[in-house]
């Protein structure tokens, strides 16, 4: 099984800091990852296909890149709905897996 | 734009069975891949498994933790996606999302279900 590692657990942030989120694999799944946001009570919602393309409706503040075994989210300017828990996802190989989730906390 | 609806959670004591249904609107039910996925507060997100589409043979795969006591089914006259769960354990206790599987440069979750809840307790 290919094993997610994301980074950090937890962050706080204020409205307009940049923030990044990291996501390793144990082995190459070259652009196969996904990232989705959570919040609260709610179903995940999809971001970031395929390591780098904007899901439609995603606004452009946030996006992804990296490939092989690492990967990053990014949300340039975060705004108040922004904080919630960030997932990563990898479909290269089955079983395909989750990262532990970033929650981003109101600083 | 597509809406899956989860129905049946509920509370089953270990050992018992239920099943999920999840009805699909707004997208060509025949022509998608569908999956389950399920989240507990100690484990976050699981993938639980994914049916391929009745032309290529209605294929599915499970993860390890499920197989041999889960069984993921389609209907198309319903547009209907079943979770069969048999022999539950109390670690089966999460909310399952059904999902829809898009083919588009890698495999991804597009559509989520609303979630229903599976407690497994005596």
């Amino acid at each position: 099984d290919i094993q997610m590692t994301q980074s950090p657990s937890s962050l706080s942030a204020s409205v307009g800091d940049r923030v990044t989120i990291t996501c390793r694999t144990s082995h190459s799944i070259i652009s196969n990852l996904n990232w989705y946001q959570q919040k609260s009570g709610k179903a995940p919602k999809l971001l970031i296909y395929a390591a780098s393309n904007l899901q439609g409706g995603v606004p452009s503040r946030f996006s992804g890149s990296g490939s092989g075994t690492d990967f990053t989210l990014t949300i340039s300017s975060l705004q108040p709905e922004d904080f919630a828990t960030y997932w990563c996802h990898q479909t290269y190989s089955i079983p395909w897996t989750f990262g532990q989730g970033t929650k981003v906390e109101v600083k | 734009e597509g809406q899956l609806v989860e129905s049946g959670g509920g509370l089953v004591k270990p050992g018992g069975s239920l099943r999920l249904s999840c009805a699909a609107s707004g997208f060509i039910f025949t022509n998608a891949w569908l999956g389950w996925v399920r989240q507990t507060p100690g484990k976050g997100l699981e993938w639980v498994g994914r049916i391929k589409t009745e032309s290529e043979g209605a294929t599915i795969d499970y993860a390890a933790p499920v197989n041999g006591r889960f069984t993921i089914s389609r209907d198309a006259s319903k547009s209907t996606l079943y979770l069969q769960m048999n022999s539950l354990q109390t670690e089966d206790t999460a909310v399952y999302y059904c999902t829809t599987v898009w083919r588009s440069g890698s495999y991804h979750f597009d559509y989520w279900g609303q979630g229903a809840l599976v407690t497994v307790s005596s």
